[in-house]
């Protein structure tokens, strides 16, 4: 299995602009978390679908940030419009299971927004 | 918010040392798991250590939970340069996997 596989790896853009961040889960996981990391709040649950469904946003921080999971193959992460302190890496991760069970990363989206 | 919170920050050994970090958290948990990151690069699952149990063991790795105390701690015994690395603890309540702040390990060759 690949992994879980993100893209782009890298992001640059500028103020005002919309951002999509892609993820494909391990096939056969369940569960797929969204998580932020910045040196100065760590890492930061954005979002969790199980089974396809979005049960808790509640770590979303605006409602410039959305998410869906169309299919269990595959999620989006979109920021419209864009701000500077939305630089991060944001890090997509599943799991099967909802509980007890370990969870794979992927190897992040770095976003810049200048 | 963070539910664990990792200790030392930082941990500087000479390779072939064993290193401890630890970790405490607030609440209840149904496991508590260790995750280990490169820098650049994501995490990756050490070992998950449930709430009804007290020690577990893989390969160089030693985690221990002490449910009463809210606590646990990860041994990295005979460290190699390889392990030079960011450790993080994560607690898990339901489907919610919290992270710590991390504890950045440094292996001197």
């Amino acid at each position: 299995d690949a992994g879980v596989i993100q893209s782009p790896r890298h992001e640059v853009t500028e103020m005002g602009q919309e951002v999509t961040l892609r993820c494909k889960p391990i096939s056969g996981h369940n569960s797929l978390f969204w998580y932020r990391q910045t040196m100065m709040r760590g890492l930061e649950l954005l979002i969790y679908f199980n089974n396809n469904v979005p049960i808790d946003d509640s770590g979303m921080p605006e409602d410039r940030f959305s998410a869906k999971m169309p299919n269990a193959s595959f999620s989006t992460l979109k920021i419209q419009p864009s701000e500077p302190r939305d630089s991060a890496v944001y890090f997509c991760a599943s799991s099967r299971g909802q509980s007890n069970t370990e969870a794979f990363f992927g190897q992040g989206t770095r976003l810049t927004v200048v | 918010s963070q539910q664990g919170e990792e200790d030392p920050q930082a941990l500087s050994i000479q390779e072939g040392e064993n290193a401890t970090m630890n970790c405490s958290y607030k609440t209840s948990i149904n496991n508590l798991q260790w995750y280990r990151q490169n820098s650049g690069r994501g995490l990756v699952h050490l070992i998950l250590i449930r709430s009804n149990e007290r020690e577990k063991h893989s390969g160089r790795l030693r985690v221990t939970l002490d449910t009463s105390k809210k606590s646990s701690s990860l041994l990295i015994t005979a460290s190699r340069a390889a392990d030079t690395a960011s450790y993080f603890c994560a607690t898990q309540v339901d489907y919610k996997l919290s992270f710590g702040a991390g504890t950045t390990v440094t292996v001197r060759a």
